[in-house]
């Protein structure tokens, strides 16, 4: 079964930290998203990567293949970083994306 | 910059009304995707197209329907809405092979 889980699913940090968020997925994906979700509902999609690392601004985002495990960091957090962050894996055969629950990040000022 | 459109970013309807949520792109991609989105269970796939006139289940399609006459215009219709219908829906589009661009949404309410 084609799976995608992320972690944590809930995270609250202090302005400044560096956070983490972690992913992993099952065989037969071939590319991950990282897609941030505001509070109002729209969707903007941040990364897709299917090797190495990828970075804008104090975002990154990191793959391991062997592993099928991916992280996204954001430096410096900011109390606007605030949202919804969701994992999401692009399959093979077609451009069907199978999507994590999401980890919901809170940075308090 | 892409733009993917919905018709409504609030909707609240009765039970058994016929409702039709509509989205437009304006990139001339290929396909076209309609989620529901529910606390808990993330993102879901209702039915996605691939091209005009062409569409495809996804993981939940029961109670659903769509349409897709013109390329930029994917529809989502719910023949006779019910209460568990109530949910977050949300478009997307893309060219093959490329991450997916979300429209802002619609929040339907069935009462």
């Amino acid at each position: 079964k084609n799976e995608v889980e992320q972690s944590p699913q809930n995270l609250t940090a202090q302005e400044g930290e560096f956070i983490t968020i972690n992913c992993s997925y099952s065989v037969g994906i071939s590319a991950l998203h990282w897609l941030q979700q505001h509070p109002g509902g729209g969707i903007v999609s941040l990364f897709m990567l299917s090797s190495g690392k990828k970075k804008h601004g104090r975002l990154i985002a990191t793959i391991n293949i062997q592993e099928k495990h991916s992280s996204l960091h954001i430096t410096a957090s900011h109390p606007r970083d605030s949202a919804v962050y969701i994992c999401a894996g692009g399959m093979n055969r077609d451009d069907k994306i199978i999507f994590g629950k999401g980890t919901r990040l809170h940075i308090l000022p | 910059d892409v733009k993917v459109t919905q018709s409504s970013r609030y909707l609240v309807k009765r039970t058994g009304e016929k409702v039709f949520l509509e989205c437009v792109q304006d990139m001339d991609h290929e396909n076209m995707f309609w989620y529901r989105q529910d606390p808990g269970l993330g993102l879901r796939l209702i039915y996605f197209s691939y091209d005009v006139k062409m569409k495809e289940k996804g993981d939940i399609p029961e109670g659903y329907s769509v349409s897709r006459e013109k390329k930029e215009r994917f529809s989502l219709i719910l023949e006779s809405a019910s209460t568990n219908q109530t949910s977050m829906y949300l478009c997307a589009s893309s060219p093959p092979g490329v991450t997916q661009y979300f429209g802002p949404g619609t929040r339907l309410l069935v009462l």
